[in-house]
């Protein structure tokens, strides 16, 4: 069974960076690319960019390059968001998931993140 | 960007046949596939694949989901509906970078 576990809440202050984590059982994330995606509070999907953990090669939308930085550990099967410079407008939650050929076949169970002084 | 455009929400009664409709700004066809995929999101959980590829019903998914369309126009039929299908559905396409999202169509019970 796949499985991506993701680390707990997060509650950062305006400015700093927080790190998320989530770590993939039953699936060799060097054979797919692992992507993260936000959901602001009652708002829609947003596909911030993916990491191919096999040659650490990553793709971010013009929106999230400054603000994220997707990094993979193979030796532990584990992929890493960095949120930079954080503000109120980065409170949502953070999902990590599978996309080896387009669609996001699996998901973790996301992660809030609270911006607030 | 590719832009998605989803109907906000889609009142139904339970039994009945729905359609939830994206269009998408430009094609995310090509010859061989249409990469249009379809998610369902209840409150408080991830979302679920599924249907892939347009038309491809995901493992473990009820067959009364299907999908279908091409180029800019898909939809995700849903028949007979049941309570447990009430929950927002999201259409994403991932032809061109940067993959995006539509904004969710939420179906309510009439």
């Amino acid at each position: 069974e796949v499985q991506l576990q993701q680390s707990g809440a997060e509650l950062g202050k305006p400015g700093t960076s927080v790190k998320l984590s989530c770590k993939v059982s039953g699936y060799n994330i060097r054979s797919t690319y692992m992507h993260w995606v936000n959901q602001r509070p009652g708002k829609g999907l947003e596909w911030i960019g993916r990491i191919d953990p096999a040659n650490g090669n990553t793709i971010y939308a013009e929106k999230f390059k400054s603000k994220a930085t997707l990094t993979a550990d193979t030796s532990s099967n584990t992929a890493y968001m960095q949120l930079s410079q954080l503000k109120s407008d980065d409170t949502a939650i953070y999902f990590c998931a599978i996309a080896a050929s387009g669609p996001f076949d699996y998901w973790g169970q996301g992660v809030m993140v609270t911006v607030s002084s | 960007d590719t832009v998605l455009t989803q109907s906000p929400a889609l009142a139904v009664s339970l039994g009945q046949r729905v359609t939830i409709s994206c269009k998408a700004s430009e094609s995310v066809s090509s010859s061989s596939y249409s990469y249009m995929h379809w998610y369902q999101q209840k409150p408080g959980q991830q979302p679920k694949l599924l249907i892939y590829h347009a038309s491809n019903l995901e493992s473990g998914v009820p067959a009364r989901f299907s999908g279908s369309g091409s180029g800019t126009d898909f939809t995700l039929n849903i028949d007979p509906v049941e309570a447990d299908d009430i929950a927002t559905y999201f259409c994403q396409q991932s032809w061109n970078d940067p993959f995006t999202f539509g904004s969710g169509t939420k179906l309510e019970i009439k």
